[in-house]
């Protein structure tokens, strides 16, 4: 257990919904990383904030969103959303914004139909 | 940006034996290298790293080996046991003050066979 908490551990939506995703870090971790997980595109970065703050952006769409909030959960909104969005999605948490050692949670398993 | 290739895709061996697997990367300023395992159904988990300044890291059963000057790193497993088995990534990254983002290899699955 690496202490990263995901919620929920399973979704399943159709096209064009919104959906939250929703992590908490590590306990002393301030910053935050969320990565996408695809048969065709592999582990990919999306977003990374520290201490509420936006620190780096990937490949991450414009109908994709995140935040970090002030007790340092973060939340991914993943809106419009198509078949290809399927995928998992990891967060994953490090002690400051450049501390080599990141940790990943369990994931949430988005299903869009 | 930085673009890592990992190989092979696909790796079986016995119980007991060796396992290697290899990456190399494409950006100079990378300079931390981390490998994952991932169980199925579980987040991947961080198994040993290694960083520019060294050029091999031993943790019991695992080692990893880091040639800057040819950008390749890789991982050896020795005495294979059958938990061993899972998919395994390489990642490279360059943590600075403009993020601290990991590019990974495509994964290899490790089946060890008893």
């Amino acid at each position: 257990d690496s202490g990263v908490t995901q919620t929920p551990k399973h979704l399943i939506t159709a096209t064009g919904q919104r959906v939250t995703l929703r992590c908490s870090p590590r306990s002393g971790d301030l910053s935050v990383y969320w990565y996408q997980q695809s048969l065709d595109q592999g582990l990919q970065f999306l977003i990374q904030y520290y201490n509420g703050e936006e620190r780096a952006k990937g490949n991450i769409l414009e109908r994709f969103s995140a935040q970090q909030f002030p007790d340092l959960h973060s939340e991914l909104n993943l809106s419009s959303l198509e078949l290809g969005d399927s995928a998992l999605y990891f967060c994953a948490s490090s002690v400051t914004s450049t501390y080599n050692e990141q940790f990943f949670g369990p994931g949430t398993r988005l299903t869009v139909l | 940006g930085e673009n890592v290739e990992q190989h092979p895709s696909t790796l079986s061996v016995q119980e007991g034996d060796s396992a290697v697997i290899k990456c190399t990367y494409s950006d100079s300023a990378s300079n931390y290298f981390p490998w994952y395992k991932q169980e199925l159904g579980k987040g991947p988990q961080l198994i040993i790293d290694i960083r520019s300044n060294v050029g091999e890291k031993k943790d019991q059963r695992i080692a990893v080996t880091l040639n800057k000057t040819a950008k390749h790193f890789s991982l050896h497993i020795t005495e294979t046991q059958p938990e061993d088995s899972a998919v395994y990534f390489c990642a490279a990254s360059n943590p600075n003050n403009a993020g601290n983002m990991l590019t990974f290899g495509g994964g290899t699955r490790l089946m060890v066979k008893p």
